[in-house]
C-alpha cells in the first residue's frame, strides 16, 4: 500500500539554525499537510497545501515557516532560524482529498 | 473553532475485554478520523466516517452526527492494540481542509 514517507527520522539542531524537513506524499495525491506534535500534547495543524499554494495556515505557522514543492514528488517543511520551542515531532500527511494519510513524522530536538 | 474531546484521557484492560473510547466535538463536520499513534510516534489512520458505522477486523468506528459523538470499539483486546487512539475532527472535504485533534486516549492491554 502506498505510504507517506518522511526524512530524516529524528533531527538534532542548533538554536538558530535552519532546518528542512522533508516529506514525499502518495503519489496520486494533491493536498498537502504539515502538522506537529509537542511532546504530551495534541497534534496541531500547521499549514495546508494544494495547487501549489498555501490553502490554510495556522497562528504557529509564522514568518520563520515556508512549504514548498521543489518538484513533482517531494513536499519540504522550512524552519529558517529554530528555536527551542520548534522542539516537536512534525508529521506529513497527504489525501486526493478525502482520509490524510500520515508520514511517520521527524522528530526535531533543538539544542 | 472546534473543540474535539475524547475519554477516557487514559484506559487499562486486561486482554480479551471489550473497549470503548468516546469522542465528542462542539462544531458540525462533514467527516471524523480515528487514529492510532504507536509508541515510536508514528501515525496510522484507522478509519474515516461520516455517519453510521464502519468496521475493520475487531474495531468498529461509529459517529452520530446530531449528538456530535462518535466512539471507537475493540472487540476482544491484545496487548499489541496497546496504543494512543486519537479522533480528529475534519471541517469539510473537497478542499485542503485542516484536522483539528482530540488529545488522545492512552489505551494499555495487559495480559
Amino acid at each position: 500500500e502506498p505510504e507517506v514517507t518522511q526524512t530524516p527520522s529524528h533531527q538534532v539542531t542548533q538554536m538558530g539554525q535552519e532546518v528542512i524537513l522533508r516529506c514525499v506524499p502518495i503519489s496520486n495525491h494533491l493536498y498537502f499537510y504539515w502538522y506537529r506534535q509537542i511532546l504530551g500534547q495534541k497534534v496541531e495543524f500547521l499549514v495546508s497545501f494544494y495547487n501549489n499554494e498555501i490553502s490554510e495556515k495556522s497562528e504557529i505557522f509564522d514568518d520563520q515557516f515556508s512549504v514548498e514543492r521543489p518538484d513533482g514528488s517531494n513536499f519540504t517543511l522550512k524552519i529558517r532560524s529554530t528555536k527551542l520551542e520548534d522542539s516537536a515531532m512534525y508529521f506529513c500527511a497527504s489525501s486526493n482529498p478525502g482520509p490524510q494519510h500520515f508520514g511517520d513524522g521527524t522528530r526535531l530536538s533543538i539544542l | 473553532k472546534n473543540e474535539v474531546e475524547q475519554s477516557p484521557q487514559n484506559l487499562t484492560a486486561q486482554e480479551g475485554e471489550f473497549i470503548t473510547i468516546n469522542c465528542s466535538y462542539s462544531v458540525g463536520i462533514s467527516a471524523l478520523h480515528w487514529l492510532q499513534q504507536h509508541p515510536g510516534g508514528g501515525i496510522v489512520s484507522l478509519f474515516m466516517l461520516s455517519s453510521g458505522k464502519k468496521k475493520h477486523g475487531r474495531l468498529i468506528a461509529t459517529i452520530n452526527i446530531q449528538e456530535k459523538h462518535s466512539s471507537l470499539h475493540i472487540t476482544a483486546s491484545h496487548p499489541r492494540d496497546s496504543a494512543v487512539y486519537i479522533c480528529a475532527a475534519l471541517p469539510h472535504t473537497g478542499t485542503a481542509s485542516k484536522l483539528t485533534f482530540g488529545t488522545g486516549t492512552r489505551l494499555q492491554v495487559t495480559l
